[in-house]
């Protein structure tokens, strides 16, 4: 079955850059999806950051638009995130995800993994 | 960017009973409109997807309907495990999350 693993340091210094991966088996990130990434900071709501398609093209929150950055790594099956000059309200469970095209649902996720910005 | 608002914030509900959960958009989306339900500590679930479509695996207990701005999501005879927070997602323009509703057994 499909599955999605995030990846990642766990702390990351204020101003610094944060970075994620997601590993994806069972699927291939060339398929017709959208791969997708959602934070929770703590005790809040999901967050879209972006989506990008498997021929490149991405979609990102109006919020978080200038700061993230997502991308596809083909050979490795992988997708990544960066989301550059960070601060303490970047805190986050950030999800990685995979969305049909037509209606965008989210209908595998990772199990999350927990960033806290803090120096 | 589209505003969804879901109503109400948190509920209190004993098992067997009948829930509603509403989700407002600011603006018509159709029926692009999806519904997850999320545990402490673990990833979101896709329950409902375009309204009113019942998610592969999901228990017919769930129901969704709704189109424009106003969707609800109702749970019928409710279980143990439904106790959660819901949150709904609007896809017809880039995505957005409504606030989440906590479910609480009363």
């Amino acid at each position: 079955q499909v599955q999605l693993q995030e990846s990642g340091p766990g702390l990351v210094k204020p101003s610094e850059t944060l970075s994620l991966t997601c590993d994806v088996s069972g699927d291939s990130i060339t398929s017709d999806y959208y791969w997708g990434w959602i934070r929770q900071a703590p005790n809040k709501g999901l967050e879209w950051i972006g989506n990008i398609y498997h021929s490149g093209s991405t979609y990102y929150s109006p919020s978080l638009r200038s700061r993230a950055t997502i991308s596809l790594d083909t050979p490795r099956n992988q997708f990544s995130l960066r989301l550059r000059s960070v601060t303490a309200a970047d805190t986050a469970v950030y999800y990685c995800a995979r969305a049909a095209v037509d209606l965008t649902e989210f209908d595998i996720w990772g199990q999350g993994t927990m960033v806290t910005v803090s120096s | 960017d589209i505003l969804m608002t879901q109503s109400p914030s948190s509920l209190s509900a004993s098992l067997g009973e009948t829930v509603t959960i509403s989700c407002r958009a600011s603006q018509s989306i159709s029926t692009s409109l999806n519904w997850y339900q999320q545990k402490p500590g673990k990833a979101p679930k896709l329950l409902i997807y375009g309204a009113s479509n019942l998610q592969s695996g999901v228990p017919s207990r769930f129901s969704g309907s709704g189109s424009g701005t106003v969707f609800t999501v109702t749970i019928t005879s409710l279980q143990p495990e439904d106790f959660a927070t819901y949150y709904c997602q609007q896809a017809y323009s880039l995505i957005t999350f409504g606030q989440g509703t906590r479910l609480e057994i009363k």
